[in-house]
């Protein structure tokens, strides 16, 4: 079935570093639609950053991933890691269907930035 | 700007109790979501709704049950809470029949099972 695999559980980096997030996924569907999601601590997740087009970058709030599906990659960057990145990173797949539309999850992986 | 509401924010229920969790969102969408947040498991979909009075499983909708009677709101019931169970649920919304489109998520409630 569908799936999104975050091979990360935890990664820890200090301020400055570049930041690289994992995301891999499977899929029938010829044309996924990847997301990121954001949850710093006691809040709800947010939209980070979607994309639908193959090797196109996409950018936000200094981040940016770029959808490669020929590799079912859809991987999170960002040049110099900030103290208040730390937060729970979701990579995520939209399954659209004539049932309705649904995301599916990946695990989750945590980053914590250290001064 | 809409939110989503979700009642109680703590619950605390004994083993076997049946359990219900409330959501309700003023952003008008049509569709609504019911997911379990575990540490190392992500987020899984219990159930979600594309419009009122529908219902569609998902991948974790054995022990639960869902309700939508109203297009704001969407209640999730645990049938038979289970012995040192503690989840995080979260609601979410979002307009239905849009590929690309983006979840709203509530504040969740947290369910201690004693």
């Amino acid at each position: 079935g569908d799936s999104v695999t975050q091979t990360e559980g935890l990664v820890t980096l200090t301020e400055g570093l570049p930041v690289m997030l994992n995301c891999t996924y499977q899929t029938i569907y010829s044309n996924p639609f990847l997301f990121w999601y954001v949850q710093h601590l006691n809040e709800s997740p947010r939209l980070l950053l979607k994309s639908f087009t193959d090797n196109k970058r996409t950018e936000h709030q200094g981040f940016h991933a770029t959808l490669h599906k020929s590799s079912s990659s859809f991987h999170l960057q960002k040049s110099s890691a900030q103290l208040s990145d730390s937060a729970l990173y979701y990579c995520a797949l939209s399954l659209s269907s004539n049932m309705g539309y649904k995301l599916t999850f990946g695990t989750g992986t945590s980053l914590l930035v250290d001064p | 700007g809409g939110i989503i509401t979700q009642t109680p924010k703590f619950l605390i229920g004994q083993e076997g109790q049946k359990l219900t969790l409330k959501c309700q969102q003023n952003f008008n969408h049509d569709t609504m979501y019911w997911y379990r947040q575990d540490s190392g498991k992500g987020l899984r979909l219990i159930y979600y709704s594309i419009t009122e009075n529908d219902l569609q499983k998902g991948d974790l909708s054995e022990g639960y049950d869902a309700s939508r009677e109203k297009k704001s709101s969407f209640s999730l019931t645990v049938t038979s809470a289970q012995k040192n169970e503690m989840a995080v649920f979260l609601c979410a919304s979002s307009i239905a029949g849009t590929d690309n489109e983006r979840l709203f998520f509530g504040h969740g409630t947290k369910l201690s099972v004693l």
